[in-house]
């Protein structure tokens, strides 16, 4: 099993520009998860998704969409990128809301 | 915002001796994980603790929890120098999602 994945590791993005990371899956979990993580602050909440066509806000959604068309995969969309997004990016997904969660390897984002 | 924040921020051992974290909240759990990231990769999970357990041991780590105090304890014994990571506290109220904090820094000197 591959666990979490994700696509891609690293990407550099101008200003204004948009972009789409990939969270892939093969546990067969209902919840996934989307957090950004900066220097000294921990993992923040984005954006996460309780089953197959279902999504919610989280701690900081501002500035990002998310899609789960199908259950394997959690999509985080970024329309028009700014600098204040530049981050480490994880995705998550656990069988249920307060079980373990299992992480990706994270995509490192920077926006100039 | 932040519920759980660990402490110390950093902490230096030497090889063999034992590592304690500690976490503290500020509202009401019920349950807690203990999660460890090494440099550049995502976080791997170590032990969940529920509200009505105190402790709980798996391998050479120890979680203890005090609902009274609002706080949690990691005690890594005989540490290994491939314990060097950041270890981090999660914390979940009932129907919320687990929030993080900031983490603590190990690094176990050889």
């Amino acid at each position: 099993n591959a666990g979490v994945t994700q696509t891609p590791k690293f990407r550099v993005l101008k200003t204004g520009q948009s972009m789409t990371l990939l969270c892939a899956q093969d546990m067969n979990h209902e919840y996934m998860y989307w957090y950004r993580q900066d220097p000294g602050m921990g993992l923040r909440l984005i954006h996460y998704s309780v089953g197959e066509g279902t999504t919610a806000k989280g701690e900081v959604p501002d500035g990002y969409n998310v899609s789960r068309l199908k259950k394997q995969n959690f999509l985080l969309g970024l329309e028009s990128a700014a600098p204040s997004q530049t981050s480490v990016y994880f995705c998550a997904s656990s069988y249920a809301q307060p079980y373990e969660q299992y992480f990706g390897p994270g995509t490192r984002l920077t926006v100039t | 915002s932040q519920q759980g924040e660990e402490d110390p921020q950093a902490l230096s051992i030497q090889e063999g001796e034992n590592a304690t974290m500690n976490c503290s909240y500020k509202t009401s759990i019920n349950n807690l994980q203990w999660y460890r990231q090494n440099s550049g990769r995502g976080l791997v999970h170590l032990i969940l603790i529920r509200s009505n357990e105190r402790e709980k041991h798996s391998g050479r780590l120890r979680v203890t929890l005090d609902t009274s105090k609002k706080s949690s304890s990691l005690l890594i014994t005989a540490s290994r120098a491939a314990d060097t990571a950041s270890y981090f506290c999660a914390t979940r109220n009932y129907g919320q999602n687990f929030v993080f904090g900031p983490g603590t820094r190990l690094s176990v000197l050889p």
